[in-house]
Order: structure tokens, then C-alpha cells, then sequence
């Protein structure tokens, strides 16, 4: 199995901050790698799919890049509806996996 | 669009088998452009991935799980299906049920672009 490790696993981060997830897989994953965000009591929701594909309307502060075993998600100016947790997931090869998240939080 | 509902049992007795459904609209679900999966995730913890079917039946179960779980698909009613066998406390999660985005040429993208809302599901006598 492919192990994805993200970190932090959680953070406090003011509006208009610029906000870096980091997600590392075990192996290389190519460019296989999606981001979600996740609120409370709901579905995740698909953000950047195939490391920095911008899924249809997200909006345009999230970015996805890396390749290979390092990837990062970044939001360039937090705002107060990004709280959340956020999973990186590879898509590489069965079984499909999931990073541990980190947690979002306003201050 | 697709939309996706999960349904079945909110309560299952520890050994028993747990059945959900996963019914979808918006889309055929024998058509190649989509697969269509299982996901797990136990209250205040991440997400597992317990497996997929694609329309022609053949299926990709996690190791962890793969004893246990049966999933099943049933065009004339556009639903499928997962089946989880002895369950334990451990078993106790929501389950969502999520479809890749599109499939085209065999190479399919957007993964879980979709997600049913989610049910919960607790093992207990």
C-alpha cells in the first residue's frame, strides 16, 4: 500500500494568510495525487485533482503542485469559509489512500 | 451532474452483515464514464477507501477489508451495493459512496468528484 503522510496535522492561520499543506507519499505517485477539503458533518469535496488541476468551481486561491513523493496544497489568502480539514490522496495504484489530514482552523 | 444517496441500517448487531445502497441519478451507472466506490471514515478520524466496482462488475477491494466485503452492482435499478460481513465495533463509521468524475478512453479523471452525503453506521448490540 501507498502510506500518504501530510502535515501539519493542524493549524491556526489569520485571514488573508497564505497557507501551505504538505502531503509526502511512500512511493512515487507520479502526478496521481487529489486534494479535498472537508467541513464538518459533510462529504468531502473534490479541490485539485491530478496534483494541480482545479476542479470546476473552486475558487482560484487554491493551488496543487509537486510530483513524484512531495506535493503541496496552497491557499494564497485564507478566508474564513476555508476552515476545514484537508486529505491529500493518491490515485496512483490500489489500494487508493488517503493522508491523515490537517485541520484548518481561523484564528 | 451525478448525485449519489446512500441508504440501509443506521444500527448492526456485531457479527452481522452490513448492507448499504448507493443510488444514483443524473447518470447511467452502466455507463464506461464513470466507476463507482465505497469509502469509509470512523467519527473524528480519516478517510479509508473499502473498494470500487466499474460497470461491467469487475471490482478493487482494499486488502484490509477484502475478506469481508462484497460489492455489487444492479443496472436496472442504477444502484450498487457494498456488503460487510462479521462487523465489529470497529466497524462503526459513516459510509459515503463516491463516483470518479469521468472516464473517457479508458483513463479516468477527477477521482471522488462525487459523494453521496453520507450515512452513519454503528456496530452494537
Amino acid at each position: 500500500d501507498i502510506h500518504m503522510t501530510q502535515s501539519p496535522s493542524s493549524l491556526s492561520a489569520s485571514i488573508g494568510d497564505r497557507v501551505t499543506l504538505t502531503c509526502r507519499a511512500s512511493q512515487s505517485i507520479a502526478g496521481y495525487l487529489n486534494w479535498f477539503q472537508q467541513k464538518p458533518g459533510k462529504a468531502p469535496k473534490l479541490l485539485i485533482y491530478e496534483t494541480s488541476s482545479l476542479e470546476s468551481g473552486v475558487p482560484s486561491r487554491f493551488s496543487g503542485s509537486g510530483s513524484g513523493t512531495d506535493f503541496t496544497l496552497t491557499i494564497s489568502s485564507l478566508q474564513p469559509e476555508d476552515f476545514g480539514s484537508y486529505y491529500c490522496q493518491q490515485s496512483h495504484s490500489v489500494p487508493l489512500t488517503f493522508g491523515g489530514g490537517s485541520k484548518v482552523e481561523i484564528k | 451532474q451525478v448525485q449519489l444517496q446512500e441508504s440501509g441500517p443506521g444500527l448492526v448487531k456485531p457479527s452481522q452483515t452490513l448492507s448499504l445502497t448507493c443510488t444514483v441519478s443524473g447518470g447511467s451507472i452502466s455507463s464506461d464514464t464513470y466507476y463507482w466506490n465505497w469509502i469509509r471514515q470512523p467519527a473524528g478520524k480519516g478517510l479509508e477507501w473499502i473498494g470500487r466496482i466499474y460497470p461491467s462488475g469487475s471490482t478493487h477491494y482494499n486488502p484490509s477489508l477484502m475478506s469481508r466485503v462484497t460489492i455489487s452492482i444492479d443496472t436496472s435499478k442504477n444502484q450498487f451495493s457494498l456488503k460487510l460481513s462479521s462487523v465489529t465495533a470497529a466497524d462503526t463509521a459513516v459510509y459515503y459512496c463516491a463516483s470518479v468524475g469521468y472516464c473517457r478512453g479508458g483513463i479516468c479523471h477527477k477521482e471522488f468528484a462525487f459523494w453521496g452525503q453520507g450515512t452513519l453506521v454503528t456496530v452494537s448490540s
